[in-house]
């Protein structure tokens, strides 16, 4: 079964400084993909990035990029020149990308990172 | 931009009650799915549905919980007797195709309380 751990529970870091979070999963597969989701206090999970398994160039939008080691299984998020508004729980995600039949492409998510930015 | 959305945004029951809990998918998505969140917790998957069957089911979807989409428009997640255990924010998500290449859009979920 696929799993997916954050290690850090909480992270925080001063405002225009850059922060990053981990993420390690497991799988046997070898069509995935991993995500970033984002949960402010409103709760609404937002995407930050995604990565294809695929790819090796690691995803990159705008003030967040990753770093994506296939072999190690690890996916970490870089946010760079913090902001206030970022400051929210970031979830780390896979998604299976194989055969349709079997799966229609749930995620699995782990526990979570909660991140604090200080002015 | 279309966006997913959820009603109610919070709802009190008294265990051993059935609960409705509606979602609107995005209009051109086929892909519809249930997520929920125990406070504190990671989100944990719940069921997928597409073609108006379930198409996956996490361990947690047993025989209390069912899904429906009525109407063409409505994704319902329905719970027939709720237990304390239950208390949780649910999400409902969409997406246009089953690849990872498809984002799922996120509603903005619903807090279930049992008492």
């Amino acid at each position: 079964a696929q799993t997916v751990t954050q290690s850090q529970p909480e992270m925080s870091v001063q405002e225009a400084e850059t922060v990053t979070l981990s993420c390690t999963y497991d799988t046997s597969e070898s069509d995935y993909y991993l995500f970033w989701y984002k949960q402010p206090p409103s709760r609404q999970m937002i995407l930050v990035i995604r990565q294809e398994a695929y790819k090796q160039q690691n995803a990159t939008e705008n003030r967040f990029s990753v770093n994506f080691q296939k072999a190690a299984k690890s996916f970490s998020l870089k946010i760079s020149d913090s902001q206030l508004g970022d400051a929210a729980m970031y979830f780390c995600a896979y998604r299976f990308d194989g055969d349709y039949g079997g799966s229609q492409g749930n995620l699995i998510f782990g526990k979570g990172t909660k991140l604090s930015v200080k002015p | 931009e279309p966006e997913v959305t959820q009603t109610p945004s919070h709802q009190v029951t008294q265990m051993g009650q059935e609960v409705i809990l509606r979602c609107v998918p995005i209009s051109n998505h086929l892909y519809f799915y249930w997520y929920r969140q125990i406070l504190g917790q990671k989100v944990e998957f719940l069921v997928s549905f597409y073609n108006n069957e379930i198409s996956e089911k996490s361990e947690i979807f047993d025989d209390q919980f069912s899904v429906e989409r009525p109407d063409g428009s409505n994704f319902t997640l329905k719970i027939r007797s709720t237990k304390l255990e239950d208390s949780a924010m649910y999400f409902c998500a969409s997406s246009r195709f089953a690849s990872g290449r498809s984002e799922q859009f996120f509603g903005p979920g619903t807090r279930l309380t049992v008492l």
